[in-house]
């Protein structure tokens, strides 16, 4: 079965550090990875997705297969960047079925 | 649009009753998906809708049942009520034949069973 970890629960850091957010999978096709974030009192929202490999609040993440591994990055932190975020899988596009990590809360401080 | 929609917000049963959760899906979505999120954890897939029937579930007992209305609007039943499922109950939406990236969560039902 598939599995998504995420090792830290909370990521601390200054507004204008850089950031990473680790991501291991477990899963032996090619699934599709997406990172999905969560603002305090919003409702869980697509942050980015591999596939378009594009860069959104400039935010990124590459998928690694040999470490299979789908960190997300951003050069400098911003404050409103502070939220839960989530990374999952998906092995069935046509069906949309999520597999979810546990979450990082990344905290930035100004 | 408001998107996905979830009723009620919040509520609170005791062990051994039976609950049922609804969602409204995003206007033109088809599909409706179920997650259980408990305290620390990340969503887990209970099961999901489409043209009112299950299409594929994941690893949840069959206390967890549900069912799809004929205007894509599903409902989620719990039945013999455990402490454990306690927790966030979302509700997703998409359209049947596009990918995940194009599912939308609704706000989330928080259960307390006491």
């Amino acid at each position: 079965a598939q599995r998504v970890t995420q090792p830290e629960k909370l990521l601390s850091v200054f507004k204008g550090a850089p950031v990473e957010l680790k991501c291991n999978y477990s899963y032996s096709g090619s699934p599709e990875l997406f990172w999905y974030v969560q603002y305090s009192r919003q409702r869980l929202q697509l942050l980015l997705r591999h596939i378009s490999r594009e860069s959104i609040k400039g935010f990124t993440a590459d998928l690694n297969k040999g470490e299979t591994s789908f960190h997300l990055k951003k050069p400098f932190a911003q404050e409103e960047d502070s939220a839960m975020y989530y990374c999952a899988l998906s092995i069935n596009s046509g069906y949309s079925t999520l597999t979810f990590g546990k979450g990082t809360m990344l905290l930035v401080s100004p | 649009d408001a998107g996905v929609t979830q009723s009620p917000t919040h509520l609170i049963k005791t062990r051994g009753q039976q609950v049922t959760l609804r969602c409204s899906p995003k206007s033109g979505h088809d599909t409706v998906s179920w997650y259980q999120q408990a305290l620390g954890q990340g969503p887990q897939f209970i099961f999901q809708y489409y043209e009112e029937e299950e299409r594929q579930r994941g690893n949840f007992p069959d206390r967890f049942s549900g069912h799809q209305f004929p205007n894509y609007s599903s409902e989620l039943n719990v039945n013999a009520l455990l402490l454990g499922d306690s927790a966030l109950y979302l509700c997703a939406s998409s359209k049947t034949g596009t990918g995940p990236y194009e599912q939308y969560f609704g706000p989330g039902t928080r259960l307390t069973v006491t």
